[in-house]
This record gives structure tokens, C-alpha cells and sequence, in this order.
């Protein structure tokens, strides 16, 4: 199947700092990219769609400005989350599918813990 | 999109048959089911998808009835390592891809 690779896979900061996230398809050209963000014994909760070109959208709830959204390339988006705070420390996981695929591929996630 | 609704956990031992059945009444006509394994601090990873009737493949089976308004996912002869948390989703069929919402998922816990 094809590989979804998120870097870093763990990064912590300290409060008020901005923290950048990587997601890269490595043998594929994605468009179309999804982060979600997971909190401890929670499901994965979506909170952007990221187009390649374009602005991302966000999903209800979601603070654009905080969540900072770039997919400057067919295989890279970024996550950048600002002025980060406790409350921001989860799981960030990104996913991507293949043009004429049905199947989503997730990246490895990241593990972000603000000090 | 189609809410799904599974059990929140589930028990079994070592060497049973696990079956996780899925609801998803509002099932659309052109939406996929598809199943997703997920470890502790891992992104989730693609078991098995199927439209309709039986899908098999080397780790799983998913039958889905008729109706479509449910499906489920059979583990073979389960050992710990199955111990994760298994997701149901249902999402259009694009021509690429969707987008995915889960749910709370089922957390399967396989005993010695």
C-alpha cells in the first residue's frame, strides 16, 4: 500500500511557541490531505481538509488562525499549530488517498506536548 | 456522510473467532465500508472495504448484508497482538478520495 510518513512522530514545546508538523506521501501524489487530532482514549476527530493549491477548510470548531494549514506540493502539507498551549498537547494524524482509490493511508501520527 | 454505530468494547481469548458488527442505517448508495485497525500512539491501518455480500482477505473477513444497513467484521483465530481499537466507517466512493469521520470506535481486548 502506499506510505503516508509524518515527521516529527513526537515534539514537545513550551507554551506559546509554534510547533510545525509534516505529512508527505512518499510514492504518491495526494491533492487532498486530512489532519485529525486525537485526545487519550478518544476516537480521531477531524479538523481540516488540506487541498493542494488552495486554502484548507476547516471543520466546525476548528480555529484556522491557530491551526495553520499549508499543501504547497502534491506530496507535502503542513501543520503548524501557533502560540501553542497546554490544552493543544494530543495526537495529530495525518492521512492522504490515492487518485482512483478508495483507501485512505494515514501517516504514523504525531505526539506534540506543550510545556 | 453516515454515522456508524459499533460496540464500545469487546472481550475475547487467544485462538477465537471475533466478530464486530457495525451499524450504519443511512448508508448511502454510493458509500464503501471500511475497517481500520488502531495501536496505541499509531495511525490507523487499513484492514479490509467492501460495498456489499463478503470480502476476504489474508487478516479479515466483511460481511455486509443485503440491506447494507450493517456489517461485520470476523478476526480469525485472534492472538494479542489483535488488541487494538477497530473503527467502522462508511464514506462515497469519489474516484479518489473522501473524506472520513469516526467514530468512537470499538476497543477489542484479547485475553491469554
Amino acid at each position: 500500500g502506499a506510505v503516508v510518513s509524518q515527521h516529527p512522530s513526537r515534539v514537545i514545546c513550551k507554551s506559546g511557541t509554534s510547533v510545525k508538523i509534516e505529512c508527505r506521501s512518499l510514492d504518491f501524489q495526494a491533492t487532498t490531505m486530512f489532519w485529525y487530532r486525537q485526545f487519550p482514549k478518544q476516537s480521531l476527530m477531524l479538523m481540516a481538509t488540506s487541498n493542494e493549491g488552495s486554502k484548507a477548510t476547516y471543520e466546525q470548531g476548528v480555529e484556522k488562525d491557530k491551526f495553520l494549514i499549508n499543501h504547497a506540493s502534491l506530496t507535502l502539507s503542513t501543520l503548524t499549530v501557533t502560540s501553542a498551549h497546554p490544552e493543544d498537547s494530543s495526537f495529530y494524524i495525518c492521512s492522504a488517498g490515492q487518485g482512483g482509490g478508495t483507501e485512505a493511508f494515514f501517516g504514523q501520527g504525531t505526539r506534540l506536548t506543550v510545556v | 456522510l453516515a454515522k456508524t454505530t459499533q460496540p464500545i468494547s469487546m472481550d475475547s481469548y487467544e485462538g477465537q473467532e471475533v466478530n464486530i458488527t457495525c451499524s450504519h442505517n443511512n448508508i448511502a448508495t454510493n458509500d464503501y465500508i471500511t475497517w481500520y485497525q488502531q495501536f496505541p500512539s499509531q495511525g490507523p491501518r487499513f484492514i479490509i472495504q467492501g460495498y456489499k455480500t463478503k470480502v476476504t482477505n489474508e487478516v479479515a473477513s466483511l460481511f455486509i448484508p443485503a440491506d447494507r444497513k450493517s456489517s461485520t467484521l470476523s478476526l480469525p483465530r485472534v492472538s494479542l497482538s489483535d488488541t487494538a481499537v477497530y473503527y467502522c466507517l462508511v464514506g462515497a466512493l469519489s474516484g479518489g478520495y473522501n473524506k472520513l469521520i469516526f467514530g468512537a470506535g470499538t476497543r477489542l481486548a484479547v485475553h491469554p
